[in-house]
């Protein structure tokens, strides 16, 4: 089986530096990908690990350890409209028949 | 580029009677996946398809849910009866296959009274 796991809630003020965490424990794993959701709106892609390290992706990046089953999306220069839910998923296996894993994801408030 | 497009957006049926919801990918997606999300969760899949095949329906409900992706494009999901516990969102997804990006649509909101 597959098991995420993110913090509930996170809050932070506008301008500073956020960090949310992810650890898994799943049967299978290819790479760990992070998505962003505002309320009543779609997931969208953020970034995509499937090695270790760090990905940078402008304001966003993303870090993964697989002998650690951890990973994090850290977020700079925080806006406002950053404010949404954010969730890691595991990709299970490589190729066209691999599937997503979503945690429970994690709301982020960002304030003045 | 035309994104995920799903409808209805919104539904309310009740209790025991059936809806569907249908999707159309990005084109040239072979991927196409149906999710559950209920509030406050992560999105769910209920049914994976890899063109016109199923790759993995093993989470989704066959008693009361089917889905169909005749021709490799269009999908459709339905349930038939609902439940209360079917109250979610119904996300659908498409993917060319490349790497951990999966492209969602709006969602159906889906109310059972």
């Amino acid at each position: 089986g597959q098991s995420l796991e993110q913090p509930s809630e996170v809050t932070a003020v506008e301008g500073a530096i956020v960090q949310i965490n992810c650890t898994y424990q799943t049967s299978g794993f290819y790479g760990l990908s992070w998505y962003q959701q505002h309320d009543g709106g779609a997931p969208t892609f953020l970034s995509y690990n499937a090695l270790d390290g760090l990905e940078e992706t402008g304001r966003f990046s993303s870090f993964l350890s697989r002998s650690d089953s951890y990973g994090y999306l850290l977020l700079q220069e925080l806006q406002m409209k950053d404010s949404a839910s954010y969730f890691c998923a595991v990709r299970d296996t490589r190729g066209t028949a691999s599937k997503l894993t979503f945690g429970t994801g994690t709301r982020l408030q960002v304030t003045l | 580029e035309a994104g995920v497009a799903q409808s209805p957006r919104y539904k309310i049926i009740e209790k025991r009677q059936s809806v569907a919801f249908w999707c159309n990918p990005i084109s040239g997606h072979a991927t196409l996946y149906w999710y559950q999300q209920i509030l406050g969760q992560g999105p769910k899949l209920l049914i994976q398809f890899q063109n016109n095949g199923v790759v993995d329906d093993s989470q989704l409900p066959k008693d009361r849910f089917s889905a169909e992706r005749l021709k490799g494009v269009d999908s459709t999901l339905k349930i038939q009866p609902a439940k209360l516990e079917d109250s979610a969102v119904y996300l659908c997804a498409s993917s060319s296959g490349t790497g951990g990006v999966q492209y969602f649509g709006p969602g159906t909101r889906l109310t059972v009274t």
